[in-house]
């Protein structure tokens, strides 16, 4: 069972647009939601992370929103460059917890 | 700081064969994590340790032991490979699972044929 629904699978943008990729989840018990960041043959890299305690986090190009009642969070990336092209994985976890649980994955491709 | 360092990079191993993949970190970290990424699955669960003598089962288990003798080093062994490992692998490690980051390795690519 995914304990965490990553949506889309891929997703093009021209340089310059903004990029959307939506996590949902169901155990209201998670209360850590980071973002990772992948280049190709890299392992993932922490982005950027939010505390359920606030609706919205922003650092520099990148924000996440995150929507406690619905249950859902979401990264967006400003001014999308050809070199945010990665995989993006959203993540929960929680305090009673030892473990992260992985979305999916977004292959995002920025094009010139 | 080195961070988290797993080795071999690349292998490639026959049907019934052995292996064991090396992590390693430096940054005391108490927890530690071993995923296995296949394209469009995401990053799944194998073990995870929460400090040296203590190991336990994560999503995808199967096939796999572990050990985590000191808190820097936590090793995955294969023992009869099969087919369904072919994947990358990652080593990961971090203070607590909330709120602090989790560093991963650059990645074991595993080819079982």
């Amino acid at each position: 069972q995914q304990q965490v629904k990553q949506s889309p699978q891929s997703l093009i943008v021209q340089k310059g647009g903004i990029s959307i990729i939506n996590c949902a989840y169901e155990n209201t018990a998670f209360d850590y939601f980071p973002w990772y960041q992948q280049f190709p043959g890299k392992g993932p890299a922490l982005l950027i992370a939010i505390r359920p305690d606030v609706s919205e986090k922003k650092e520099g190009r990148f924000t996440i929103s995150f929507n406690k009642s619905a249950k859902q969070f979401s990264l967006h990336i400003m001014d999308s460059q050809p070199g945010d092209s990665a995989t993006y994985f959203c993540a929960a976890s929680m305090v009673t917890g030892n473990q992260f649980y992985f979305g999916t994955g977004t292959s995002l491709t920025v094009i010139p | 700081n080195a961070g988290v360092t797993q080795t071999p990079k690349f292998r490639i191993l026959k049907i019934g064969q052995s292996m064991t993949l090396q992590c390693a970190q430096d940054m005391n970290h108490n927890y530690m994590y071993w995923y296995r990424q296949d394209p469009g699955m995401g990053l799944k669960l194998i073990y995870y340790s929460v400090g040296a003598g203590i190991t336990d089962k994560g999503e995808v288990p199967n096939g796999y032991n572990v050990s985590r003798s000191t808190t820097e080093d936590f090793p995955l062994r294969l023992e009869l490979a099969a087919p369904s490992q072919t994947s990358v692998y990652f080593c990961a490690s971090s203070q607590t699972p909330v709120g602090t980051e989790a560093f991963f390795g650059q990645g074991t690519r595993l080819t079982v044929v």
